[in-house]
């Protein structure tokens, strides 16, 4: 089972600041299926990143994903007030046996 | 639009039975790939389980935690998607959320969960 660390646990920016995020796998992720959510409190997750880089529909330029193999990185390039949040990393590379990190928090 | 629209959720006592649905709008269910995830409170993501399409085999697989206990079915007929557990135990107290799963996509759309609670 691949298993997704993610740095830091807790991340204290402000508006307007750049945000890093960071997932590293224990094994190379299959063809650099890394997918980036974002959840809420008391909310669904929600789709930001797939493929390690390819933002899904509607989600706003400021967020990128980049990595290949074991090592991938979620940036936000100019924080808003709605991106503080929860956020996960997860593989699906290794289908059936998807896994998620165990998620950075965004705070202000 | 997509909907994914969980029910069936409750309390339930320890080595008790739950069967939650998830019902499903927008997209062409028959070809879909349909996974079970869950959220302890306070806690992070736990995948569940995955169920491929009919025409795949309707195959589904299971989380280790989970593995003999749960049970994941569909039907096309009624565009929804099924979780049995059985023998629960209070570490299955979560929100579950059924999700569309594209291959290559990952996780695209989510319910917007439902909560299990397991105690005496």
């Amino acid at each position: 089972e691949i298993v997704l660390t993610q740095s830091p646990g807790t991340l204290s920016l402000s508006p307007g600041e750049r945000a890093t995020l960071s997932c590293r796998a224990s094994q190379t992720v299959s063809n650099d299926y890394l997918a980036w959510y974002q959840q809420k409190p008391g909310r669904a997750p929600r789709l930001l990143i797939y493929g390690a880089s390819t933002r899904a529909t509607g989600i706003p330029d400021r967020f990128s994903g980049s990595g290949s193999g074991t090592d991938f990185t979620l940036t936000i390039s100019r924080l808003e007030p709605e991106d503080f949040a929860v956020y996960y990393c997860q593989q699906y590379g290794s289908s059936p046996m998807y896994t998620f990190g165990q998620g950075t928090k965004l705070e202000i | 639009e997509v909907q994914l629209v969980e029910s069936g959720g409750g309390l339930v006592k320890p080595g008790g039975s739950l069967r939650l649905s998830c019902a499903a709008s927008g997209f062409y269910f028959n070809d879909a790939w349909m996974s079970w995830v869950r959220q302890a409170p306070g806690k992070g993501l736990e995948w569940v389980g995955r169920i491929i399409s009919n025409a795949g085999g309707a195959k589904a697989d299971y989380a280790a935690p989970v593995k003999g206990r749960f049970t994941i079915s569909r039907d096309d007929s009624k565009t929804s998607v099924f979780l049995q557990m059985n023998d629960l135990k209070t570490e299955d107290t979560a929100t579950y959320y059924c999700s569309w799963v594209v291959p290559a996509s990952a996780f695209g759309r989510w319910g917007q969960g439902i909560s299990v609670t397991v105690s005496s």
